[in-house]
């Protein structure tokens, strides 16, 4: 049975920074079937990004993928205040699973 | 403009049955798979089913399998998941999602609903 591991957990940083949140799974997800979503508090999860690289429709592109095998990372490249969130991975080569979630919160 | 809208949530004793359904438009219904996703409160998402546009395939969690049924009506352009012998860890908003196919494997969620709340409670 396939687990996926985010890290870190927590992680607190300011806005105009850059957020590196990581992705690993316990065997390889095939042909990159990685996705993440964001989700804000009282909200539904909001699709950023598909083939682990492939930015959903109407997602900016501060939004950036990458990784493959076992180890898949999500890059914000200057955050800005609307984009603190709990942020999920998603197999979906496997029976679809989803990853515990990083919270980046406003340091 | 693609919407889900899910209903049927609410409270429900320990042992007893519900149906949630989701009414989806803006789309072709009948050509997309779909899913459902529960979240327990304070919780990460977990998937619970999922089904092809024919119902040819259908997916059930392990966690699930048994007590709850996917399925669809494609001429009401409706989704739905029979939920039976409901468990107090049952207890989650439940969304339905449109699922996007992609290469072979079970899909992605594009389009989610706004959810909802099923209580597990005595």
């Amino acid at each position: 049975e396939i687990v996926l591991t985010q890290s870190p957990g927590t992680l607190s940083l300011s806005p105009g920074e850059r957020a590196t949140l990581s992705c690993r799974a316990s065997q390889t997800i095939r042909n990159s079937y990685l996705a993440w979503y964001q989700q804000k508090p009282g909200q539904t999860p909001r699709l950023l990004i598909y083939g682990a690289s492939t930015r959903a429709t109407g997602i900016p592109d501060r939004f950036s993928g990458s990784g493959s095998g076992t180890d898949f990372t999500l890059t914000i490249g200057r955050l800005e205040p609307e984009d603190f969130a709990v942020y999920y991975c998603h197999q979906y080569d496997y029976s679809p699973l989803f990853g515990q979630g990083t919270k980046l919160e406003i340091k | 403009e693609v919407q889900l809208v899910e209903s049927g949530g609410g409270l429900v004793k320990p042992g007893g049955s519900l149906r949630l359904s989701c009414a989806a438009s803006g789309f072709t219904f009948s050509t997309d798979s779909m899913k459902w996703v529960r979240q327990a409160p304070g919780e990460g998402l977990e998937w619970v089913a999922s089904i092809s546009g024919s119902s040819r395939h259908i997916y059930h969690a392990d966690s699930v399998k048994g007590r709850f049924t996917i399925s669809r009506d494609n001429a009401k352009n409706s989704l739905y998941l029979q939920m039976n012998s409901l468990r107090a860890e049952d207890t989650a908003v439940y969304y339905c999602a449109r699922v996007m196919a992609h290469g072979n494997s079970y899909g992605y969620g594009d389009y989610w609903g706004q959810g909802t709340l099923v209580t597990v409670s005595s």
